[in-house]
């Protein structure tokens, strides 16, 4: 089946420590992005990435950082820069955006819940 | 700067009847407008695009209208059922920029 896989399902990060959340699809989407989500509260984009080897900043970039070594993968990066990395944080694919069709949606994953020790 | 705004939190009807949600937006000129359904502590799923030049567009019981005038959409559920309590997101595509999402509104349909 194809989809959007993201791991670990809970994560716990200590004061200090940079956490890494995977994210594979094998839709051989171009678009991949990393959302947070707070309670109440709309999703927020932290990263995008159009194509491999590039990717642009969101709303929400400072204390998070990302990599497009491969077409399927998009990890992201928790720095101890982040002070209140507390989240719900979904990562999403689609076809690249300015597709001629440009209808894009988003397929998401299942979303990595993140707590702070 | 771009604003979405989805009518209310949460939405509290009776089975049966339906369910009218609202997503209005500012300084925007989206060309689309997606909406979503996200269960609790999962990814939202996608639902339904519109498209500027359609006035509505059906799924099933779901109904969706674009009034770019309004600059608004409205998403219908007909005879809703408890198992369509969700959050439901908007989504107004401009050009080749991310998707923004509005913050949602909670549906409860209650039996």
């Amino acid at each position: 089946d194809g989809g959007i896989t993201q791991s670990p399902k809970y994560l716990f990060r200590k004061e200090g420590q940079n956490v890494t959340l995977s994210c594979e699809q094998n839709l051989n989407h171009d678009a991949m992005y990393w959302y947070r989500q707070d309670p109440g509260q709309g999703l927020r984009l932290i990263y995008y990435s159009q194509i491999v080897n590039d990717f642009q900043k969101g709303d929400i970039a400072e204390g998070y950082s990302v990599s497009r070594e491969k077409k399927e993968s998009f990890p992201l990066t928790v720095t101890s820069a982040q002070k209140n990395p507390t989240a719900f944080y979904l990562c999403a694919s689609s076809r690249r955006p300015g597709h001629p069709k440009g209808d894009e949606k988003l397929f998401f994953g299942s979303g990595t819940q993140l707590s702070v020790l | 700067s771009q604003k979405i705004e989805q009518n209310s939190e949460a939405l509290n009807i009776q089975e049966g009847k339906t369910a009218t949600l609202t997503c209005n937006y500012t300084n925007y000129s989206p060309a689309y407008l997606q909406w979503y359904r996200q269960d609790p502590g999962r990814g939202p799923v996608f639902l339904l695009l519109i498209r500027e030049n359609e006035k509505e567009k059906r799924k099933e019981r779901l109904k969706v209208t674009f009034d770019t005038t309004l600059k608004q959409s409205l998403f219908h559920i007909t005879a809703s059922q408890p198992a369509d309590s969700a959050t439901y997101l908007c989504a107004p595509l401009s050009g080749n920029t991310p998707l923004v999402f509005g913050k949602g509104t909670r549906l409860s349909v209650i039996a």
